[in-house]
């Protein structure tokens, strides 16, 4: 079972509408939490880095919460344009045996429609 | 270069060939990362260089994969003997830092790999 879930899986919105994707996420001991912008063919980019003493973080129309007592983080759109149609993948970093590893969420795929 | 560079960008393969995947990643980053994306996934760990040191490589799903960074600069991920299971993106990310710090991550554009 993975442990970044993020949802929902897919959606459509208007343009200059709103919209919030949610990640749950089970690992601990927790590092930083991250989300990642990845268009059709392209690499992911980063949109925002939390650490756990972090609750938000916005980038532009993005913003980022993070409530790590219940482990779950949003990505806020506002006011979504045609380009944010992308892929958005929640990455959570953890520190397991001395060392820091990655988990990646199955991202959510966000179409926004004219 | 100003960012992480994969290649080649397309590549097809027919089964039971050999292929090389390079990556060049930004200048003085200490980190490398292999991670393999399936259609409509989030990408998966292979291996994670810093400097020339492959430190983990827990995330290869075979034997038939192997990874290099020689001189702690450019990585070639090498898969031999090709399946169709092993058709997938494969991207490659870079970080100024070790991995899990909050250092960013640059991804390349990705290698898209199609065995036949």
């Amino acid at each position: 079972k993975n442990q970044v879930e993020q949802s929902p899986q897919s959606l459509i919105i208007l343009e200059g509408k709103n919209c919030t994707l949610q990640c749950n996420y089970t690992v601990s001991p927790f590092s930083n939490l991250r989300w990642y912008k990845q268009d059709t063919g392209r690499g992911p980019v980063s949109l925002t880095i939390m650490t756990f003493s972090e609750n938000t973080k916005s980038n532009g129309r993005y913003t980022a919460t993070l409530d790590a007592d219940t482990k779950q983080s949003s990505l806020h759109i506002t006011a979504s344009q045609l380009s944010d149609s992308a892929s958005y993948i929640c990455v959570v970093s953890l520190f397991v045996l001395g060392d820091y590893k990655l988990s990646f969420g199955a991202g959510t795929t966000v179409t926004v429609r004219a | 270069g100003a960012g992480v560079s994969q290649s080649p960008r397309y590549k097809v393969a027919k089964r039971g060939q050999d292929v090389a995947l390079r990556c060049d990643p930004i200048s003085g980053h200490v980190s490398l990362f292999w991670y393999q994306q399936a259609l409509g996934q989030g990408p998966e760990f292979l291996t994670y260089f810093q400097n020339e040191a492959q430190l983990d490589k827990s995330g290869l799903p075979s034997d038939r994969f192997f990874a290099e960074r020689p001189e702690g600069s450019v990585s070639t991920l090498k898969i031999q003997r090709t399946q169709q299971e092993d058709s997938a993106v494969y991207l490659c990310a870079s970080s100024l830092t070790g991995r899990g710090r909050a250092g960013e991550l640059f991804f390349g554009e990705g290698s898209r790999l199609t065995v036949l």
